[in-house]
């Protein structure tokens, strides 16, 4: 099992370009999550789904779009890419009752 | 008031020391407790559940005082390999079980 794989690793992009963080799972979890990590600042939650075809927004999902497109796949999209987003980006999977979340490896953002 | 507040350190520690983190959590309704590691550039890990009843695994003891809204982690005997960030988790309810983070402790082991 891979559990949470995450793509691309790393990525810089120009102020205004668009871009898609892609995560899928294999734990046949049906609760993802999309949080982005500052230093200082904790991990703060974007966006989320709690099933197939839910998504709700979190805490910071200005700039963000998100997709749940199967129980596998949940996508990050960023319309026009900000300095401010500059982050790293973790996709995150849970289930059932046990609210336990595991974590893709992270997406390291840079913009310009 | 930040949810979850944490000391973020860092802690220098000599090997075999014991170490001890605390945090405090501001939603009283909260459900459940978690101490989470993460090691640089790498992504959170469960490190254990905390329960009011206090639990142990291993070297690590994780006590939980729901009156005073406080959770501490206690590592004994520490290792190099302990050298990371402690995140404090909380679990403030709600549908999707949506989890709080602290900003973490950062460890560091010495040998």
């Amino acid at each position: 099992n891979a559990g949470v794989t995450q793509t691309p690793k790393f990525q810089v992009l120009k102020t205004g370009q668009s871009m898609t963080l892609q995560c899928a799972q294999d734990m046949n979890h049906n609760s993802m999550y999309w949080y982005r990590q500052d230093p200082g600042m904790g991990l703060r939650l974007i966006y989320y789904s709690a099933s197939e075809g839910t998504t709700d927004k979190g805490e910071v999902p200005n700039g963000y779009n998100v997709s749940r497109l199967n129980k596998r796949e949940f996508s990050l999209r960023l319309e026009s890419a900000a300095p401010s987003q500059t982050s790293v980006y973790f996709c995150a999977s849970s289930e059932g009752p046990d609210p336990t979340q595991y974590f893709g490896p992270g997406t390291r953002l840079l913009v310009l | 008031r930040k949810e979850v507040e944490q000391d973020p350190g860092p802690f220098n520690v000599p090997e075999g020391a014991t170490v001890a983190f605390n945090c405090t959590y501001s939603n009283s309704a909260s459900q459940s407790f978690f101490w989470y590691r993460q090691d640089c550039r790498k992504e959170p890990k469960l490190l254990m559940s905390v329960y009011s009843s206090g639990n142990e695994d291993g070297r690590f003891t994780a006590q939980l005082n729901r009156a005073s809204q406080y959770i501490s982690l206690l590592i004994r005997d520490s290792k190099l390999s302990d050298s990371a960030t402690y995140l404090c988790v909380v679990n403030m309810g709600g549908s999707a079980r949506q989890l709080t983070f602290g900003s973490g402790t950062q460890l560091t082991v010495l040998p």
